[in-house]
């Protein structure tokens, strides 16, 4: 069975600071996706990224950087230099892949961690 | 903003009614899904509509039903509603051949 773990439930920093968040995955696949969402306090949940299980390259996006371990079955997520905006809920999901060029999969989420960021 | 839309935003009934939730997919997306936010249970697939027809059940319950329409949006029914159904009723929408899923604001239903 599928499961995504996220043993930091609260994580709280001060501007500037780095963090990372971590995500463990369990599947018996050997094609998957991973991803990262963001829920801010007002509530929508957004897209930040999707990793295949067959791309283990590192990824950067401003101060947002992703790593994926195959070996360790892990996608953590830093953020350097945090910032009072970047507190909100952080969600670890995984997928399946989809039907070619059709339909994609359902979503299993970790339970989330909660990341504050004080000025 | 997502692309996906949610209506109502909040609702608010009694135990023992029925309710619809609605959702139209981002433009030219095939695919929609239903997840229910809870503090308990946290995210969890609900169901999966592709182009019309049912693609897949998670844990949803037999007092709810969903249905996608010709013109792509989708209705979330959720019927005899019990304290427990209160939570956060997302729906997202994925494009065709990709697995990222887009989601919409949320629907806050409140049984009391």
């Amino acid at each position: 069975a599928q499961k995504v773990t996220q043993a930091q439930t609260e994580i709280s920093v001060v501007e500037k600071e780095d963090v990372t968040l971590d995500c463990v995955y369990e599947t018996r696949d050997t094609t998957y996706y991973l991803f990262w969402y963001k829920q801010p306090p007002s509530g929508e949940l957004v897209f930040l990224i999707r990793r295949n299980s067959f791309d283990e390259q590192n990824e950067i996006s401003g101060r947002y950087s992703w790593n994926f371990q195959k070996s360790t079955s892990s996608f953590n997520f830093t953020i350097t230099a945090s910032q009072v905006v970047d507190s909100a809920v952080y969600f670890c999901a995984l997928s399946e892949p989809g039907l070619l060029n059709q339909a994609g999969t359902a979503l299993i989420f970790g339970k989330g961690t909660t990341l504050s960021v004080s000025s | 903003d997502s692309g996906v839309t949610q209506t109502p935003k909040h609702l608010i009934t009694a135990t023992g009614q029925r309710v619809t939730l609605r959702c139209s997919p981002r433009s030219g997306d095939l695919s929609v899904y239903w997840y229910q936010q809870s503090l308990d249970q946290g995210l969890q697939f609900l169901i999966q509509y592709y182009n019309g027809e049912e693609r897949a059940k998670g844990n949803i319950l037999e007092r709810f039903s969903a249905q996608q329409f010709p013109d792509l949006h989708s209705e979330l029914n959720l019927s005899s509603l019990e304290l427990g159904d209160s939570a956060l009723y997302f729906c997202a929408s994925s494009p065709q051949g990709a697995n990222e899923q887009y989601f919409g604001p949320g629907t806050r239903l409140t049984v009391t």
